[in-house]
């Protein structure tokens, strides 16, 4: 009973490169939910996605990020240009329903260090 | 503007005696409450949860309560254990997006052997 899987758990990346990750929902889970974590703070929410749709993105920066949830393989969280501000643990969630009292799990999360 | 607010940031507890971790929110349209435990490095796991219609949930060692007039939650730990030494993070959600939790920013507990 595989959890959410995260790739890669930790990932360098230099100013201006561009960051992918990856996010495989639990199994039976078709919702999945991306969070930012910056030093020191909660978790925030950045987006909602079902399978080929973006349900909310109201959270994610208007430039550089963006997700999506293919309806074969992971969901991709993807940060072009990177700058130091994005050093961050991403953490993707997933749910059965996506409303209601649905409770979300979380995966190992990926820290992301940019130089 | 913190909607969740957990004002004590770490505390610490001598094992065998109760863990009472608190969390205040502002916003009355919150009508679901979770307490999530995370490791260093690791993912929030999921603990407990509570709706808007009840005023106490309990699970094993957990029991969270709810107090909507003061808007106040917490979250007790009896017997404490060394193995819950955690950070606890304490997360809401509004009743129009019940996706969008909305997550305080932590207290760090260690139980003391």
């Amino acid at each position: 009973n595989a959890g959410v899987m995260q790739n890669p758990r930790h990932l360098v990346r230099r100013r201006g490169q561009e960051a992918r990750l990856r996010c495989s929902p639990m199994k039976g889970h078709s919702h999945v939910y991306w969070y930012r974590q910056l030093p020191e703070e909660g978790l925030k929410f950045m987006v909602y996605l079902q399978k080929e749709n973006i349900i909310d993105e109201s959270g994610m920066p208007k430039e550089r990020f963006s997700a999506e949830f293919p309806k074969e393989g992971p969901s991709i969280l993807r940060i072009q240009q990177v700058v130091r501000g994005d050093s961050a643990a991403y953490f993707c969630a997933s749910s059965p329903i996506g409303q209601g009292t649905d409770t979300q799990y979380f995966g190992p999360g990926t820290r992301l260090t940019v130089l | 503007d913190q909607q969740v607010k957990q004002n004590s940031p770490s505390l610490s507890v001598q094992e065998g005696r109760i863990s009472i971790l608190n969390c205040d929110y502002t916003n009355s349209m919150f009508d679901y409450f979770l307490w999530y435990k995370k490791y260093p490095a690791e993912g929030p796991t999921f603990l407990i949860s509570i709706s808007s219609i009840k005023d106490k949930n309990e699970d094993g060692r957990f029991t969270v309560f709810l107090n909507k007039s003061a808007k106040h939650l917490s979250l007790h730990i009896v017997p404490s254990q060394p193995g819950d030494s955690a950070v606890y993070f304490c997360a809401a959600s509004p009743a129009s997006g019940t996706y969008k939790y909305i997550f305080g920013t932590g207290t760090r507990l260690k139980v003391l052997a």
